[in-house]
């Protein structure tokens, strides 16, 4: 079936630094996400994108947090600056249309 | 709020024999709740299991069966007899037909015994 790709599968990175979490979704999707889960809690909602900009977003969305998807190419979460909290796996998924979501395997990030 | 409540697990049924995970849920603010059950078999990416979109409707897949119940606000995933491969964790989730947001459960760990 589709598939949606997330690279790297891990990264480590020192509190405070910058981190780019990048995301190849299924080439005619139209709509990405971007979901966060702390080891042994649930998978929450961070935000969805739609059309360059982003449609909904929740309270874990911090202003540290910022999204973009330059010229069809790769769907980013990037974290500037990034806090102990921010260890988590954060999953990419996309969908044409309607509510079927496609997911990433994720991407493990480690916050020292 | 919106959310979903599933078995909490882990889950551990021998091989052959019946399963049921338990899903409620609780659509404040969805007029129309799509419901779902995704699966993680390990190593790998969440993936669509199965869909209903309409209440009263029953959707199945790889021999998993799960019925809308709106009465009961539930979304139980069945399946008659389980094999070892089935082994994953399954997430219910709740979703809006516009997709802009999904919820998902706490995810419940299958273990199947061979």
């Amino acid at each position: 079936g589709p598939k949606v790709l997330q690279i790297p599968s891990h990264q480590i990175i020192d509190m405070g630094q910058m981190v780019t979490l990048n995301c190849d979704p299924v080439s005619n999707h139209l709509y990405f996400y971007w979901y966060k889960q702390i080891l042994g809690q649930q998978m929450e909602f961070l935000v969805n994108f739609y059309n360059g900009k982003v449609m909904e977003k929740s309270k874990l969305f911090k202003d540290q947090f910022s999204v973009e998807r330059p010229d069809g190419s790769y769907f980013t979460l990037k974290i500037q600056p990034t806090a102990l909290e921010d260890s988590a796996v954060y999953f990419c998924a996309s969908s044409y249309r309607g509510n079927t979501l496609y997911f990433g395997a994720g991407t493990r990030l480690s916050v020292l | 709020g919106d959310s979903v409540t599933q078995t909490e697990g882990p889950v551990t049924v021998s091989e052959s024999e019946s399963l049921i995970i338990n899903c409620t849920y609780s659509a404040t603010s969805i007029a129309y709740p799509n419901l779902f059950w995704y699966v993680r078999y390990p190593g790998e990416g969440l993936q669509l299991l199965l869909k209903v979109i309409t209440a009263g409707q029953k959707g199945s897949s790889r021999g998993f069966e799960a019925t809308y119940n709106k009465e009961t606000t539930s979304f139980h995933l069945q399946k008659a007899s389980v094999q070892e491969s089935d082994s994953a964790v399954y997430y219910c989730a709740l979703g809006d037909t516009n997709a802009y947001k999904v919820i998902f459960g706490k995810g419940t760990h299958l273990h199947v015994l061979p």
